[in-house]
């Protein structure tokens, strides 16, 4: 099974600065196959990119997803207050499908 | 928009069942494979279950194999998930997502807001 590792676990940053959170695959994946989501504490996810690097529909533009083969970035350029969340890397097209295990990132 | 309302949650004891479903509306339902993907309190995001459009192929987590039966009917609109022999890390929220397309080759598009299972005695 393939197994998504993200990293770090918590990024401390402060409002206007650069965000880059890491999803590391156990083997090579599509990127067609590879989506980000956002979690804010009491709701459910919502898509940020699919495809590696597309962005959603309303998806500001500070929010860039890059990468391919077993490692993947998302980049949040300048932090926003309503940026600090949760986020999930998701691979899907076989089964089993998995998640990586969330980088939160908080307020310094 | 596209809406995905979940139903069926509550507290069970340990090796009890529960039917979770999920409404559907605002969008052709039979035309987009679904999941289920649950959150164990404070925990992160964990894949449950994938019913592809027309329910011709269904897949499963390791953790929920045997125990869990995804299934649809798109007449109604509802997407459903029968759990059995409920265990203690059963419980969390559970998500009934939509795909953005047929099958698992398609990310999930859409979220409900959740239902909540909780197993215990």
């Amino acid at each position: 099974d393939i197994v998504l590792t993200q990293s770090p676990g918590t990024l401390s940053l402060s409002p206007g600065e650069r965000a880059s959170l890491s999803c590391r695959a156990s083997q090579s994946i599509s990127s067609s196959y590879l989506a980000w989501y956002q979690q804010t504490p009491g709701q459910a996810p919502r898509l940020l990119i699919y495809g590696a690097s597309s962005r959603a529909t309303g998806v500001p533009d500070r929010f860039s997803g890059s990468g391919s083969g077993t490692d993947f970035t998302l980049t949040i350029s300048r932090l926003e207050p309503e940026d600090f969340a949760v986020y999930y890397c998701h691979r899907f097209g076989s089964s089993p499908l998995a998640f990586g295990g969330g980088t939160k990132v908080e307020i310094k | 928009q596209v809406q995905l309302v979940e139903s069926g949650g509550g507290v069970v004891q340990p090796g009890g069942s529960l039917r979770l479903s999920c409404a559907a509306s605002r969008f052709t339902f039979s035309s987009y494979g679904m999941q289920w993907v649950r959150q164990a309190p404070g925990k992160g995001l964990e894949w449950v279950a994938f019913i592809w459009y027309d329910g011709s192929n269904k897949y499963y987590a390791d953790s929920v194999k045997g125990r869990f039966t995804i299934s649809r009917d798109n007449s109604k609109n509802t997407l459903f998930l029968q759990m059995n022999s409920l265990r203690i890390e059963d419980t969390g929220v559970y998500y009934c997502a939509k795909g953005s397309g047929t099958n698992f080759y398609y990310h999930i598009d859409v979220w409900g807001k959740g239902t909540t299972v909780t197993v215990s005695s």
